[in-house]
Protein backbone atom coordinates (compact mmCIF):
# COMPACT_ATOMS: atom_id res chain seq x y z
CA UNK A 1 0.00 0.00 0.00
CA UNK A 2 1.06 3.71 -0.93
CA UNK A 3 -1.03 4.85 1.28
CA UNK A 4 -1.67 8.89 0.46
CA UNK A 5 0.64 10.35 -2.30
CA UNK A 6 0.80 13.63 -3.66
CA UNK A 7 1.93 15.48 -6.39
CA UNK A 8 3.71 17.20 -7.01
CA UNK A 9 6.10 16.94 -4.37
CA UNK A 10 7.57 20.91 -5.17
CA UNK A 11 6.20 23.65 -7.07
CA UNK A 12 7.69 27.42 -8.14
CA UNK A 13 4.49 29.98 -9.60
CA UNK A 14 4.18 33.10 -10.28
CA UNK A 15 1.44 35.53 -9.01
CA UNK A 16 -1.57 35.11 -10.63
CA UNK A 17 -0.57 31.68 -12.17
CA UNK A 18 -3.05 28.78 -11.57
CA UNK A 19 -1.95 24.68 -10.38
CA UNK A 20 -4.04 22.28 -9.08
CA UNK A 21 -2.49 19.86 -6.19
CA UNK A 22 -3.13 16.26 -6.42
CA UNK A 23 -3.82 13.78 -3.83
CA UNK A 24 -4.53 10.02 -3.60
CA UNK A 25 -4.99 7.33 -1.13
CA UNK A 26 -5.83 3.25 -1.46
CA UNK A 27 -7.17 3.16 1.76
CA UNK A 28 -10.18 3.22 0.74
CA UNK A 29 -11.23 5.60 3.32
CA UNK A 30 -14.42 7.77 2.97
CA UNK A 31 -12.76 11.14 4.22
CA UNK A 32 -10.10 13.31 2.79
CA UNK A 33 -8.48 16.48 3.77
CA UNK A 34 -6.43 19.43 2.59
CA UNK A 35 -4.34 21.45 5.18
CA UNK A 36 -1.71 24.09 4.66
CA UNK A 37 1.30 24.51 7.13
CA UNK A 38 3.04 27.81 7.64
CA UNK A 39 6.02 28.14 10.85
CA UNK A 40 4.27 28.98 14.20
CA UNK A 41 0.45 28.49 13.01
CA UNK A 42 0.37 24.83 13.18
CA UNK A 43 -1.58 23.00 10.47
CA UNK A 44 -4.92 24.41 9.64
CA UNK A 45 -7.42 22.97 6.97
CA UNK A 46 -8.15 24.54 3.92
CA UNK A 47 -11.10 21.99 2.69
CA UNK A 48 -12.46 18.22 3.51
CA UNK A 49 -14.58 15.79 2.02
CA UNK A 50 -16.77 13.72 5.12
CA UNK A 51 -17.86 11.19 1.78
CA UNK A 52 -17.38 10.67 -2.13
CA UNK A 53 -19.22 13.82 -3.70
CA UNK A 54 -19.56 16.24 -0.57
CA UNK A 55 -16.92 18.61 -0.35
CA UNK A 56 -16.83 21.68 2.61
CA UNK A 57 -14.90 24.49 3.67
CA UNK A 58 -12.29 24.69 6.75
CA UNK A 59 -10.66 27.37 8.27
CA UNK A 60 -8.67 28.97 5.47
CA UNK A 61 -10.82 28.46 2.03
CA UNK A 62 -10.40 31.68 0.24
CA UNK A 63 -8.04 31.33 -2.83
CA UNK A 64 -8.55 27.44 -3.28
CA UNK A 65 -11.03 25.41 -4.85
CA UNK A 66 -10.97 21.29 -4.43
CA UNK A 67 -13.04 18.44 -6.33
CA UNK A 68 -13.42 15.16 -5.04
CA UNK A 69 -12.80 12.98 -8.04
CA UNK A 70 -13.65 9.80 -6.72
CA UNK A 71 -13.41 7.75 -3.45
CA UNK A 72 -9.82 7.49 -4.14
CA UNK A 73 -8.52 11.08 -5.04
CA UNK A 74 -9.52 14.90 -3.72
CA UNK A 75 -7.92 17.42 -5.50
CA UNK A 76 -6.85 21.30 -4.76
CA UNK A 77 -7.16 24.51 -6.91
CA UNK A 78 -5.17 27.60 -6.92
CA UNK A 79 -6.86 29.53 -9.76
CA UNK A 80 -4.99 32.79 -9.38
CA UNK A 81 -1.98 32.29 -6.83
CA UNK A 82 -0.67 34.82 -4.29
CA UNK A 83 2.52 34.92 -2.30
CA UNK A 84 0.51 34.51 0.58
CA UNK A 85 -0.17 30.96 -0.67
CA UNK A 86 3.83 30.07 -0.34
CA UNK A 87 3.32 26.70 2.33
CA UNK A 88 3.74 23.30 2.72
CA UNK A 89 0.34 21.23 1.60
CA UNK A 90 -0.41 18.30 3.10
CA UNK A 91 -3.49 16.06 1.96
CA UNK A 92 -4.88 13.29 4.54
CA UNK A 93 -7.09 10.96 4.96
CA UNK A 94 -9.25 8.82 7.75
CA UNK A 95 -12.19 6.81 7.71
CA UNK A 96 -14.20 9.56 9.16
CA UNK A 97 -15.17 10.64 12.79
CA UNK A 98 -12.81 9.37 15.53
CA UNK A 99 -10.65 7.39 13.10
CA UNK A 100 -6.64 8.03 12.36
CA UNK A 101 -6.00 10.96 9.88
CA UNK A 102 -2.37 9.34 7.63
CA UNK A 103 -1.06 12.39 6.13
CA UNK A 104 1.03 12.62 2.59
CA UNK A 105 4.65 13.67 1.93
CA UNK A 106 3.37 17.13 1.44
CA UNK A 107 3.97 19.63 -1.10
CA UNK A 108 6.24 22.63 -1.12
CA UNK A 109 4.77 25.73 -2.94
CA UNK A 110 6.54 29.13 -3.97
CA UNK A 111 4.72 31.63 -5.20
CA UNK A 112 6.76 34.75 -6.50
CA UNK B 1 -15.80 27.08 17.92
CA UNK B 2 -12.99 24.77 19.18
CA UNK B 3 -9.59 25.61 19.31
CA UNK B 4 -6.64 24.25 20.66
CA UNK B 5 -3.48 25.89 22.15
CA UNK B 6 0.13 24.25 22.78
CA UNK B 7 1.55 26.61 25.39
CA UNK B 8 5.19 25.92 24.69
CA UNK B 9 6.31 27.03 21.51
CA UNK B 10 10.09 25.43 21.77
CA UNK B 11 11.31 22.89 24.44
CA UNK B 12 14.91 22.13 24.43
CA UNK B 13 15.65 19.23 27.31
CA UNK B 14 18.74 16.77 27.61
CA UNK B 15 18.48 12.93 26.75
CA UNK B 16 17.30 10.88 29.28
CA UNK B 17 15.22 13.29 31.20
CA UNK B 18 11.64 13.60 31.62
CA UNK B 19 9.64 15.90 29.23
CA UNK B 20 5.87 17.23 29.18
CA UNK B 21 4.60 19.24 26.32
CA UNK B 22 1.49 21.21 27.08
CA UNK B 23 -2.08 20.82 25.20
CA UNK B 24 -5.63 22.64 26.20
CA UNK B 25 -8.43 23.19 23.81
CA UNK B 26 -11.67 24.39 23.90
CA UNK B 27 -15.09 23.48 22.77
CA UNK B 28 -18.67 23.14 23.67
CA UNK B 29 -18.93 19.51 23.12
CA UNK B 30 -17.35 15.95 23.52
CA UNK B 31 -14.23 15.69 21.93
CA UNK B 32 -11.84 13.09 20.55
CA UNK B 33 -8.10 14.19 21.21
CA UNK B 34 -5.01 13.42 19.19
CA UNK B 35 -1.11 13.59 19.38
CA UNK B 36 0.49 14.03 15.75
CA UNK B 37 4.34 13.83 15.15
CA UNK B 38 5.87 15.60 12.58
CA UNK B 39 9.68 14.36 11.46
CA UNK B 40 12.37 16.92 9.64
CA UNK B 41 10.83 17.00 6.27
CA UNK B 42 8.07 14.54 6.50
CA UNK B 43 4.13 14.03 6.93
CA UNK B 44 2.51 14.03 10.49
CA UNK B 45 1.86 10.66 11.65
CA UNK B 46 0.08 9.62 14.63
CA UNK B 47 1.17 9.40 18.49
CA UNK B 48 -1.40 8.24 20.24
CA UNK B 49 -5.23 8.98 20.44
CA UNK B 50 -7.91 9.49 22.85
CA UNK B 51 -11.76 8.29 22.26
CA UNK B 52 -13.40 7.13 25.36
CA UNK B 53 -12.67 4.75 28.36
CA UNK B 54 -9.55 4.99 30.53
CA UNK B 55 -8.09 9.03 30.15
CA UNK B 56 -4.81 7.72 30.06
CA UNK B 57 -3.73 6.30 26.80
CA UNK B 58 0.06 5.30 25.66
CA UNK B 59 2.05 5.08 22.62
CA UNK B 60 4.48 2.19 21.31
CA UNK B 61 7.60 4.40 22.06
CA UNK B 62 6.95 5.31 25.70
CA UNK B 63 4.82 8.66 25.36
CA UNK B 64 1.84 8.83 27.23
CA UNK B 65 -0.95 11.74 27.20
CA UNK B 66 -3.52 11.82 30.12
CA UNK B 67 -7.34 13.68 29.12
CA UNK B 68 -8.46 15.41 31.41
CA UNK B 69 -12.09 17.03 30.58
CA UNK B 70 -12.27 19.82 33.97
CA UNK B 71 -8.84 21.25 32.67
CA UNK B 72 -9.64 20.34 29.11
CA UNK B 73 -6.16 19.37 28.74
CA UNK B 74 -4.68 16.53 27.03
CA UNK B 75 -0.85 16.79 27.97
CA UNK B 76 1.68 14.81 26.51
CA UNK B 77 4.80 13.38 28.84
CA UNK B 78 7.58 10.57 28.36
CA UNK B 79 10.03 9.52 31.44
CA UNK B 80 12.83 9.87 29.67
CA UNK B 81 13.68 11.40 26.11
CA UNK B 82 16.04 9.99 23.39
CA UNK B 83 17.78 11.96 20.23
CA UNK B 84 15.37 10.26 17.97
CA UNK B 85 12.28 11.97 19.83
CA UNK B 86 13.35 15.62 18.07
CA UNK B 87 10.50 16.30 16.25
CA UNK B 88 7.61 18.54 16.09
CA UNK B 89 4.55 17.60 17.92
CA UNK B 90 1.03 18.66 17.33
CA UNK B 91 -2.00 18.61 19.53
CA UNK B 92 -5.18 18.46 18.04
CA UNK B 93 -9.06 17.79 18.60
CA UNK B 94 -11.98 16.59 16.96
CA UNK B 95 -15.96 17.02 17.63
CA UNK B 96 -17.78 13.97 18.52
CA UNK B 97 -21.21 13.75 16.86
CA UNK B 98 -20.89 16.76 13.74
CA UNK B 99 -21.09 14.78 10.76
CA UNK B 100 -18.11 16.71 9.10
CA UNK B 101 -15.90 13.51 8.68
CA UNK B 102 -13.53 13.99 11.63
CA UNK B 103 -11.72 16.52 10.08
CA UNK B 104 -9.42 18.31 13.11
CA UNK B 105 -8.63 21.48 14.53
CA UNK B 106 -4.73 21.52 15.28
CA UNK B 107 -2.48 23.40 17.99
CA UNK B 108 0.32 25.71 16.91
CA UNK B 109 2.71 22.88 17.45
CA UNK B 110 5.82 22.51 19.76
CA UNK B 111 9.57 21.61 18.77
CA UNK B 112 10.94 19.17 21.26
CA UNK B 113 14.85 19.18 21.14
CA UNK B 114 16.31 16.38 22.55
CA UNK B 115 20.27 17.38 23.40
CA UNK B 116 23.14 15.05 24.25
Amino acid sequence: NAGVTQTPKFQVLKTGQSMTLQCAQDMNHNSMYWYRQDPGMGLRLIYYSASEGTTDKGEVPNGYNVSRLNKREFSLRLESAAPSQTSVYFCASSEGEGGTQYFGPGTRLLVL
Amino acid sequence: AQSVTQLDSQVPVFEEAPVELRCNYSSSVSVYLFWYVQYPNQGLQLLLKYLSGSTLVESINGFEAEFNKSQTSFHLRKPSVHISDTAEYFCAVSELGDNQGGKLIFGQGTELSVKP
